[in-house]
């Protein structure tokens, strides 16, 4: 079965500083999604990503699929406290259904 | 488009009770799914359905889970015989046809006393 691994599990970092969480798939991906989840609510999606080499961008927030299509990584810049959060990346192996990572949990503090 | 909506948002329940959830999904949508997520972990998948049809089914469904969605639109969870270890945030979510992203509810905090 198709197991993510995310890292790190953990980021404490100063507002205004550079960020990347990295998600690894143990087998290709069909398709890599991002959400973002505050403490005890749902997951709100950020990006989608199909094609290897593939990068999208939404406000400060850059995710990249890699060319073999097995790692993605999510990049924030400058952030701000309003970033802080679990953020889960999601695998699409081809079974209709996606399969989460552990996630990632970003404090920011001013 | 009014969202993925979920009763109750939180439910507290003793040992051996029997407990029920609803998701209503965007009306549109004809996929729906059931996930279970503990503090520190990621959402996991348990089942989801294809209009009416429960096409899937994770290890993690003992017998004491049952899900239904009689209609194709609104689904319930119900868990039988709730021991602690189901404490957990039952999350719904739903999609479109095709390899589209999944559209998530607010979840359901079930704490088993």
């Amino acid at each position: 079965s198709q197991e993510l691994e995310q890292s790190p599990q953990s980021l404490i970092v100063q507002e205004g500083k550079n960020l990347t969480i990295n998600c690894t798939s143990s087998k290709t991906l069909y398709g890599l999604y991002w959400y973002k989840q505050k403490y005890g609510e749902g997951l709100i999606f950020l990006m989608m990503l199909q094609k290897g080499g593939e990068e999208k961008s939404h406000e400060k927030i850059t995710a990249k699929l890699d060319e073999k299509k097995q790692q993605s990584s999510l990049h924030i810049t400058a952030s701000q406290p309003s970033h802080a959060g679990i953020y889960l990346c999601g695998a699409d192996s081809n079974t209709d259904k996606l399969i989460f990572g552990t996630g990632t949990r970003l404090q920011v503090f001013p | 488009d009014t969202g993925v909506s979920q009763d109750p948002r939180h439910k507290i329940t003793k040992r051996g009770q029997n407990v029920t959830f609803r998701c209503d999904p965007i009306s549109e949508h004809n996929r729906l799914y059931w996930y279970r997520q503990t503090l520190g972990q990621g959402p996991e998948f348990l089942t989801y359905f294809q209009n009416e049809a429960q096409l899937e089914k994770s290890r993690l469904l003992s017998d004491r889970f049952s899900a239904e969605r009689p209609k194709g639109s609104f689904s319930t969870l119900e868990i039988q015989r709730t021991e602690q270890g189901d404490s957990a945030m039952y999350l719904c979510a739903s999609s479109p046809p095709g390899r589209e992203k999944l559209f998530f509810g607010s979840g359901t905090q079930l704490s088993v006393l």
